[in-house]
């Protein structure tokens, strides 16, 4: 079993609509959640990261931790087309914070379609 | 131009040649970071460094080298490569190990 799963997608949502990107954990005491963007080509970049069990809002962007269920997700409202890229769950395991060994999943591809 | 640079940005090589990636950032961020990145796998970390003269290894640091003799600097060896080093490098920097972490451009490796 992975140690972060993601649906490799591609997820197609039509413009403007809500987008839901998921990823479960396997690392009970995992401390740290992060979300990052990354265009065909180009080098990650962070969105979000979460410590917090709940919702915590940037922008469009909402992400959401489970520790309990062992997943976090990330929510995009009002999708565009500019949002299409892959996105990439990171978690650090339980001995660190911040973003030490980061273990990242495959990514999930989203498409916005206009 | 400040923040992190790799080079080169992409490197052909023959299996069992040594091959040396750059990374370079001018923030003077304490952490480094190296990654590889191959479909199927996600990024990978390898190594990472926490100040300068400080190493420690990934998930994946068999066959790499690195050191950090200054803190802008932090190269990755690829002591004798072999085709499973084929892979897009990532270097990466932080101020701290509570703060984000920024990406360099990638280094597109392949080995042949």
């Amino acid at each position: 079993q992975k140690e972060v799963e993601q649906n490799s997608g591609p997820l197609s949502v039509p413009e403007g609509a809500i987008a839901s990107l998921n990823c479960t954990y396997s690392d009970r005491g995992s401390q740290s959640f992060f979300w990052y963007r990354q265009y065909s080509g180009k080098s990650p970049e962070l969105i979000m990261f979460i410590y917090s069990n709940g919702d915590k809002e940037d922008g469009r962007f909402t992400a959401q931790l489970n520790k309990a269920s062992q997943y976090v997700s990330l929510l995009i409202r009002d999708s565009q087309p500019s949002d299409s890229a892959t996105y990439l769950c990171a978690v650090n395991p339980r001995e660190n914070t911040g973003f030490q060994k980061l273990v990242f999943g495959t990514g999930t591809r989203l498409l916005v379609s206009p | 131009d400040a923040g992190i640079t790799q080079s080169p940005r992409y490197k052909i090589t023959e299996t069992g040649r040594q091959v040396t990636l750059m990374c370079h950032q001018t923030w003077s961020h304490s952490y480094m970071f190296w990654y590889r990145q191959d479909l199927g796998h996600g990024l990978r970390l390898i190594y990472y460094s926490a100040a300068a003269d400080i190493t420690d290894k990934g998930e994946v640091p068999d066959g790499y080298v690195v050191s950090r003799s200054k803190t802008e600097n932090f190269p990755l060896t690829l002591e004798s490569a072999t085709r499973s080093q084929t892979s897009v490098y990532f270097c990466a920097s932080s101020e701290s190990k509570n703060t984000e972490a920024f990406f360099g451009q990638g280094t597109r490796l392949t080995v042949v």
